[in-house]
């Protein structure tokens, strides 16, 4: 059972434009998110955050939505730039207690940003 | 400041051989995890560690894979004997402490088995 569900394996953007990335879980207990990012040979880096008090967190170019009502996240990249062609993955984690700080991960979504 | 250092970055080996694969964590990071990534996945906890004390083990194939932090700080994976289904990477990660602190990775082992 996928907790963590990327539905787009694959995403296409031309520079400078809007890359939008999405998200959907199903568990409830889940209450902070993250989005790692991905080049080939070499392991996953972290890129953003948000916990569930908060609807959206943002770093730069890249913004993080949360709707917890729909149990959706976001990651808007604006704008877009070819050293952002990477795989992405949205990650989740359950409360505090002994499950704390574990990451659940999505399946990842590979965006590539054209000149 | 190094990063969390894993050896080998690949292997292939003949099914059921065994493998193991090292991790050196950041330091002063208490926090260690095993992951396995399969090919068009995300990664998948095997294993998380508090300093030497393993405190999530419930998705580790306890029948073939054995893991182990004697001292708090490095770690090896291990699996005997290995099966086809095992190709894939495996991720070391880690953290300052358990709980909401990121997670650094490593570059990771790819692990082919004929």
């Amino acid at each position: 059972d996928q907790q963590v569900k990327q539905n787009s394996p694959s995403l296409s953007v031309q520079e400078g434009r809007i890359s939008i990335l999405n998200c959907d879980y199903t568990n409830s207990m889940f209450d902070y998110f993250l989005w790692y990012k991905k080049y080939p040979a070499e392991g996953p880096t972290f890129l953003i955050s948000i916990s569930s008090i908060k609807d959206k967190n943002e770093d730069g170019r890249f913004t993080v939505f949360l709707n917890k009502s729909a149990k959706h996240l976001s990651l808007h990249i604006v704008p877009s730039q070819p050293g952002d062609s990477a795989v992405y993955f949205c990650a989740a984690s359950p409360a505090q207690g002994n499950q704390g700080g574990k990451l659940i991960f999505g399946q990842g979504t590979e965006l590539s940003v054209k000149p | 400041e190094a990063g969390v250092v894993q050896s080998p970055r690949y292997k292939i080996i003949e099914k059921k051989q065994p493998v193991a694969f090292w991790c050196n964590p950041i330091s002063g990071h208490n926090t260690l995890y095993w992951y396995r990534q399969n090919l068009g996945q995300g990664p998948e906890l095997l294993i998380r560690y508090e300093n030497e004390e393993a405190v999530d083990d419930s998705q580790l194939p306890k029948d073939r894979f054995s893991a182990e932090r004697l001292k708090g700080v490095d770690s090896t994976l291990k699996i005997q004997p290995a099966e086809l289904g095992d190709s894939a990477v495996y991720l070391c990660a880690s953290s300052f402490r358990q709980g909401r602190g990121e997670q650094y990775f490593g570059p990771g082992t790819r692990l082919t088995v004929t």
